[in-house]
């Protein structure tokens, strides 16, 4: 299976600052990668796929980048709404696993 | 809008099997695939198998072959997943997805269901 690492765990950002998060696949995975967002009691929301498309009514502060196993989600100016839990999904092949997540607090 | 509505928190003992269901309304039902992932508590997701609608097959996770089963209601656009042989380690919220792209397979879920927590306690 490939395992997906994200790091940190978690961080704390003020509101306007710049933020990204890492996530790295234990193989190459093209750009089969996605990101969702996740708050608390709620199910997670597809945010980026393909490394980096954003999906339909995402905002454009949120962007993805890399390729092969090394992939960024940036959130160029965090906003009070943005805090919440973060997963990369790789796409590439079944099973399809979930990075660990990272979560992001108020400072 | 696109919407899939899950089936209401379980309370099983050991040993038991448990059903969901994952109601689908605003598309075209039998375009798309759907997904089953869940969360241990302050655990990552965890995919657990695909339901295909084009031929009818299923896929699942090796961990969890065997103990999954996955049909499906067509003319009630409902899909339901049992887990079979439950042990507290399969304590968790269940949550159905939709594959995005009609008849095919980009592996990437939009929307979600609500979730389904499963308590299983002795």
């Amino acid at each position: 299976d490939v395992q997906m690492t994200q790091s940190p765990s978690s961080l704390s950002a003020s509101v306007g600052h710049r933020i990204t998060i890492a996530c790295r696949a234990s193989q190459i995975i093209s750009n089969n990668l996605n990101w969702y967002q996740q708050k608390p009691g709620k199910a997670p929301k597809l945010l980026i796929f393909a490394t980096s498309t954003l999906q339909s009514g995402v905002p454009s502060r949120f962007s993805g980048s890399g390729s092969g196993t090394d992939f960024t989600l940036t959130i160029s100016s965090l906003q009070p709404e943005d805090f919440a839990t973060y997963y990369c999904q790789q796409s590439f092949v079944v099973p399809l696993t979930f990075g660990g997540g990272t979560r992001v607090e108020i400072k | 809008q696109v919407q899939l509505v899950q089936s209401g928190a379980e309370v099983k003992k050991p040993g038991a099997s448990v059903k969901i269901s994952c109601k689908a309304s605003g598309y075209t039902f039998s375009s798309h695939s759907i997904h089953w992932v869940r969360q241990a508590p302050g655990q990552r997701l965890e995919w657990m198998a695909w339901y295909i609608p084009v031929d009818g097959n299923t896929k699942y996770s090796r961990k969890f072959q065997g103990r999954v089963t996955l049909t499906r209601d067509t003319p009630a656009s409902t899909d339901f997943m049992e887990l079979s042989s439950l042990t507290s380690e399969d304590t968790a919220v269940y949550y159905c997805a939709r594959e995005s792209l009609a008849f095919g397979s980009s592996f990437r879920f939009d929307p979600w269901g609500q979730g389904t927590l499963v308590t299983v306690s002795s």
